[in-house]
């Protein structure tokens, strides 16, 4: 089965600074998705970004970026000048290819603070 | 609002009591999801509708749960008999194929009292 650690349950940054969430994961497929999901305290999820396995590219979205390393089953998140709007639960999630086996598998998350 | 959306969004029942909770996808969404969330923890996949047809079940769906999604379109998920573990946040979330990104309603945040 495969499972998603965070072992970070809070960090915290000062606005405009840089910090980055870790992930790791554990699976025996060669193929599979990853994601960064935010989850601000109104609850909501909402995609942050994503990562498809065969893709060596690091994803890319304006102040998110990842640092994927697949051989060592790692998957950071990484936030450039952070905002006070960044604050929030961040989960790490992994999820098989195909059309089948669709679930997301999450980890425990994150809680990120942002200081002013 | 062309998003998720969940009803209702608070529900406080006593023990032993049923509960029904709805969800609308995104309506050209072909795939739904139901994962609860208990506080301070990640979600955890229940089931996954795909049209109608109920592809997969977790084994945290008790017999005291049941899900359907008539003709495709919203899904509702009922618990029996509620227990006091049964308090969480129930999030229903819904995708197409391609691209393969889920996205998730607001919640519905059960209390058992």
């Amino acid at each position: 089965a495969q499972t998603v650690t965070q072992s970070q349950p809070e960090m915290s940054v000062q606005e405009a600074e840089t910090v980055t969430l870790s992930c790791t994961y554990d699976t025996s497929e060669s193929d599979y998705y990853l994601f960064w999901y935010k989850q601000p305290p109104s609850r909501q999820m909402i995609l942050v970004i994503r990562q498809e396995a065969y893709k060596q590219q690091n994803a890319t979205e304006n102040r998110f970026s990842v640092n994927f390393q697949k051989a060592a089953k790692s998957f950071s998140l990484k936030i450039s000048d952070s905002q006070l709007g960044d604050a929030a639960m961040y989960f790490c999630a992994y999820r098989r290819t195909g059309t089948s086996g669709s679930r997301l598998t999450f980890g425990e998350g994150t809680q990120l603070t942002v200081n002013p | 609002d062309t998003g998720v959306s969940q009803d209702p969004r608070h529900k406080i029942t006593k023990r032993g009591q049923n509960v029904t909770f709805r969800c609308d996808p995104i309506s050209e969404h072909n795939r739904l999801y139901w994962y609860r969330q208990t506080l301070g923890q990640g979600p955890e996949f229940l089931t996954y509708f795909q049209n109608e047809a109920q592809l997969e079940k977790s084994r945290l769906l008790s017999d005291r749960f049941s899900a359907e999604r008539p003709k495709g379109s919203f899904s509702t998920l009922e618990i029996q008999r509620t227990e006091q573990g049964d308090s969480a946040m129930y999030l229903c979330a819904s995708s197409i194929i391609l691209p393969v990104e889920a996205f998730f309603g607001q919640g519905t945040r059960l209390t058992v009292v």
